[in-house]
């Protein structure tokens, strides 16, 4: 099935450093959502983008909807021990069909 | 206001076996979603529910079956498991109309032997 492409797959930084991770794909999406996910438990929602362009932040975290409609990133600034997971990019088109997701960024912040 | 919880959290089976995962959407939601997670993989999309009825189906074979209850409350049921059958399932909840987004539960970990 359709899969986003999301990179890196994997950092290792200090913490105090500012994390940038993207996500593409081959067709459009009208909505774009960031979520992390920590061993042994669910997605959690961190950033919903319902327009192009738009770029929204929540904290520490700012993700931008791309121009294009196909992109996304999620900025993370001045990175601390507890911003460890997996971080998985998510697109949809509609309510009443399936969230796509890449395969996910795994971060790890050395104190 | 409770999230989407999810029952058991884990759950060991043999091959051969059948087994029934139960989901409680979030408060105000109506339509559930049901989600496959192999280790190192993200989610892949099974099905989803809505006012009762199957909307959505992903690849998954029919050994996969759902079903929503008057209360948006659902269950995810797969027969004859198989060892490949391991995995955590996630449930997500969603309301129809704006905002599409989907908030997940903490997910029932299955393991088959």
């Amino acid at each position: 099935g359709q899969q986003l492409n999301q990179s890196p797959q994997s950092m290792f930084i200090q913490e105090g450093e500012d994390v940038s991770m993207n996500c593409t794909s081959s067709s459009i999406f009208n909505t774009w959502l960031w979520y992390k996910q920590e061993p042994g438990e669910g997605p959690v929602l961190l950033i919903a983008l319902y327009k192009a362009g738009e770029l929204t932040s929540n904290g520490r975290l700012t993700a931008q909807f791309g121009i294009t409609r196909k992109d996304s990133f999620l900025n993370i600034s001045a990175s601390i021990p507890s911003d460890v997971g997996i971080y998985f990019c998510a697109g949809l088109n509609s309510g009443n069909t399936p969230l796509v997701f890449g395969k996910g960024t795994r971060l790890s912040v050395i104190a | 206001d409770a999230g989407v919880t999810q029952s058991p959290t884990h759950l060991i089976k043999t091959r051969g076996q059948q087994v029934t995962l139960r989901c409680s959407p979030k408060s105000g939601h109506d339509t559930v979603s049901w989600y496959q997670q192999a280790l190192g993989q993200g989610p892949q999309f099974i099905f989803q529910y809505y006012e009762e009825e199957e909307r959505q189906r992903g690849n998954f074979p029919d050994r996969f079956s759902g079903h929503q209850f008057p209360n948006y409350s659902s269950e995810l049921n797969v027969n004859a498991l198989l060892l490949g059958d391991s995995a955590l399932y996630l449930c997500a909840s969603s309301s129809t109309g704006w905002p599409e987004t989907q908030y997940f539960g903490p997910g029932t970990r299955l393991l088959v032997l």
